[in-house]
């Protein structure tokens, strides 16, 4: 399948370290987008990379993209315990059409 | 808030009941999308909407019914469900995807459970 995989599935860290999640995917992609869900809510937007880039940021949050290895990674500098939610990368190879993985479980610890 | 409601919030339903699930987006996007997510497992789209026209449907059990009656809203209608069918749906709107950079905004879900 296309699904986006993340790993880890699970990652707890304390307050003021980076964490860093990985995705992995099969096919050929025009974007990859990063998505954050608290719990039991709707996901939120985070930060897209289009296939011909390979590095975005956006305040503490920066984003790699390697099409050759069909991975990317999401790095949060200095975690807050506000960040605690689950990730999810999310896959668009054509329109319309998006695949998202079953997410990293972060939790940041005071 | 990110402009995409969805009603109601919880809902806790038999297997012969048949209820509906709203969404309404104030965000004048042309696509609206219903997807399932389900404990432990990846969110899986179910439904696509462009300019009310139905572009994409995921293999859903014909006991899942969508309806867009204008590009503001849309529904689920449910009819005959499963215990598996427990979960949280979630709603998302979205511009036009005729181009490769869109990002979904989403509802904050219903959670439905089937007894």
């Amino acid at each position: 399948s296309q699904q986006g995989e993340e790993d880890p599935q699970a990652l707890s860290i304390q307050e003021g370290e980076n964490a860093t999640m990985n995705c992995s995917y099969k096919t050929s992609i025009n974007n990859l987008q990063w998505y954050r869900q608290n719990s039991g809510r709707g996901l939120v937007h985070l930060i897209l990379i289009r296939s011909n880039e390979r590095e975005k940021h956006s305040g503490r949050l920066r984003v790699t993209l390697d099409t050759s290895k069909k991975s990317s990674s999401l790095l949060i500098t200095a975690s807050r315990a506000a960040d605690t939610a689950s990730y999810f990368c999310a896959t668009a190879s054509n329109f319309n059409k998006f695949y998202f993985g079953s997410g990293t479980k972060l939790n940041v610890k005071p | 808030e990110t402009g995409v409601t969805q009603t109601p919030r919880h809902l806790v339903m038999g297997m012969t009941n048949k209820k509906s699930l709203k969404c309404e987006q104030h965000l004048g996007h042309n696509a609206m999308y219903w997807y399932k997510q389900s404990a432990k497992k990846p969110l899986e789209l179910m439904f696509v909407y462009n300019f009310k026209e139905q572009t994409e449907n995921n293999s859903v059990p014909s006991r899942f019914s969508p309806e867009c009656p204008n590009s503001s809203h849309l529904f689920l209608h449910l009819h005959t469900l499963q215990p598996e069918d427990s979960a949280l749906y979630l709603c998302a709107s979205s511009q036009e995807p005729t181009t490769s950079s869109y990002e979904q905004y989403f509802g904050p879900g219903t959670r439905l459970t089937v007894t």
